[in-house]
């Protein structure tokens, strides 16, 4: 089965809001990414959060990482219609990356 | 300026005929990948080198097939096999510690090709 299952699927908000994603995984980990990727582009890496790391920030981008419940969550703050975007969690496990559907979100200014 | 190249950015292929999708990369990388991504699905590995000479399948090999006789190059072939090829193709590099063998920073990904069966 697929690594890496993100929740919500879509998300609509106001420019100004926050945006959280979820996304769950089945096995064990070395680390997660989250990719962010525009319309019919290639998917650009925002951040990865090792599995001895709980919490990791990059400017307007927070994620979390619990082992125990093998999740993770992408929060936007202070979202920005440039944000809108198609957000992928991705497992690395070894030496290959596996990535969930991704979460659909849409920025409205 | 470093980065990974994908061409087309567009191909259409007839059925029965076999296509080569390109990727360079610049970046010295020495992992290389290649996805397969389809309309409101996540992406999914088709095939993946680490090193020159060498490759191994992913989890939708199946009527596909690569090469990678240059650290730069790793360009995919879509078969007459491949029965259901219209997709969007996505081609990352990485590098790989060389310590532990994992994958323990960013992929960076071309900007995709999009291939339709005419």
């Amino acid at each position: 089965s697929q690594q890496g299952e993100e929740d919500p699927q879509a998300l609509s908000i106001q420019e100004g809001e926050n945006a959280t994603m979820n996304c769950s995984y089945k096995t064990s980990i070395n680390n997660l990414q989250w990719y962010r990727q525009n319309s019919g582009r290639g998917l650009v890496h925002l951040i990865l959060i090792r599995s001895n790391e709980r919490e990791k920030h990059s400017g307007r981008l927070r994620v979390t990482l619990d082992t125990s419940k093998k999740s993770s969550s992408l929060l936007i703050t202070a979202s920005r219609a440039a944000d809108t975007a198609s957000y992928f969690c991705a497992t690395e496990r070894g030496n290959r990356l596996a990535f969930g559907k991704g979460n659909q979100v849409v920025v409205i200014p | 300026d470093g980065g990974i190249t994908q061409s087309p950015k567009y191909l259409f292929r007839k059925e029965g005929q076999n296509v080569t999708l390109s990727c360079e990369q610049n970046l010295n990388h020495d992992a290389m990948y290649w996805y397969r991504q389809d309309p409101g699905q996540g992406l999914r590995l088709i095939y993946y080198s680490q090193i020159v000479n060498d490759f191994q399948k992913g989890d939708i090999a199946e009527g596909y097939s690569v090469s990678r006789e240059k650290k730069e190059s790793f360009p995919l072939t879509v078969t007459s096999a491949q029965k259901n090829p219209t997709a969007f193709y996505l081609c990352a590099s990485s590098i790989v510690s060389t310590v532990t063998g994992f994958l323990n920073t960013e992929a960076f990904f071309g900007q995709g090709t999009r291939l339709t069966v005419v």
